[in-house]
């Protein structure tokens, strides 16, 4: 059974970046797409980016010239950094598996929640 | 970007009931929807996968439909453990978005 664990800090302050880590358990990393996708508090979802095991990646317009997302094969881990953030950034984050060609995300983490605060 | 929208975003049902719940796209997305449930402080689960097929292990009682722009949910008798918040998904293209929720609790 496939699982993903999200890692890093609760709080971050305004201005620097935010960075996590999904760590991939009971299967490879290779032929999947890996996807960053959060939530405000009582929000809906937003898709963040993902990218593949080869390393492509496709990202948010929303939120492109801040997010850079990486992948660490040798690890099972991806990984997202997204850079100057503000209290709008406060979300739950999750990691997900993304199916090749139909990108239908089928496995979660449990998500993390990251506050923006000084 | 496609825009989804949801309705209703939130209604109230008694257990047994039949739950009907409307996803729609701003344009085409052939059949690529996917609808997830999501319980309060938990990830979202994947229900049903382009628009008709179910995920593995997700109870009969749960079917979708729908094609282009239009996509329904239902749940043929409501249980107990169904309350919670469910939510559509294109995969036709990227930026990949999902719908408002529509919440269901109950009456």
């Amino acid at each position: 059974q496939v699982q993903l664990q999200e890692s890093g800090p609760g709080l971050v302050k305004p201005s620097e970046t935010l960075s996590l880590t999904c760590t991939v358990s009971g299967g490879f990393i290779s032929s999947f797409y890996w996807n960053w996708i959060r939530q405000p508090p009582g929000k809906a979802l937003e898709w963040i980016g993902f990218i593949s095991y080869s390393g492509s990646t496709n990202y948010n317009p929303s939120l492109k010239s801040r997010v850079t997302i990486s992948v660490d094969t040798s690890k099972n881990q991806f990984s997202l950094k997204l850079s100057s953030v503000t209290a709008a950034d406060t979300a739950v984050y999750f990691c997900a598996r993304g199916t090749p060609t139909t990108m239908i995300t089928d496995y979660w983490g449990q998500g993390t929640l990251v506050t923006v605060s000084s | 970007d496609i825009q989804m929208t949801q309705s209703p975003s939130s209604l109230s049902a008694s257990v047994g009931d039949r739950v009907t719940i409307t996803c729609r796209a701003s344009q085409s997305i052939s059949r690529y929807l996917n609808w997830y449930q999501q319980k309060p402080g938990k990830a979202p689960k994947l229900l049903i996968y382009a628009a008709s097929s179910s995920q593995s292990g997700v109870p009969s009682r749960f079917s979708g439909s729908g094609s282009g722009t239009d996509f329904t949910l239902t749940i043929s008798s409501l249980q107990p453990e169904d309350f919670a918040t469910y939510y559509c998904q294109e995969s036709y293209s990227t930026p990949l978005t999902f719908g408002p929720g529509t919440k269901v609790d109950i009456k």
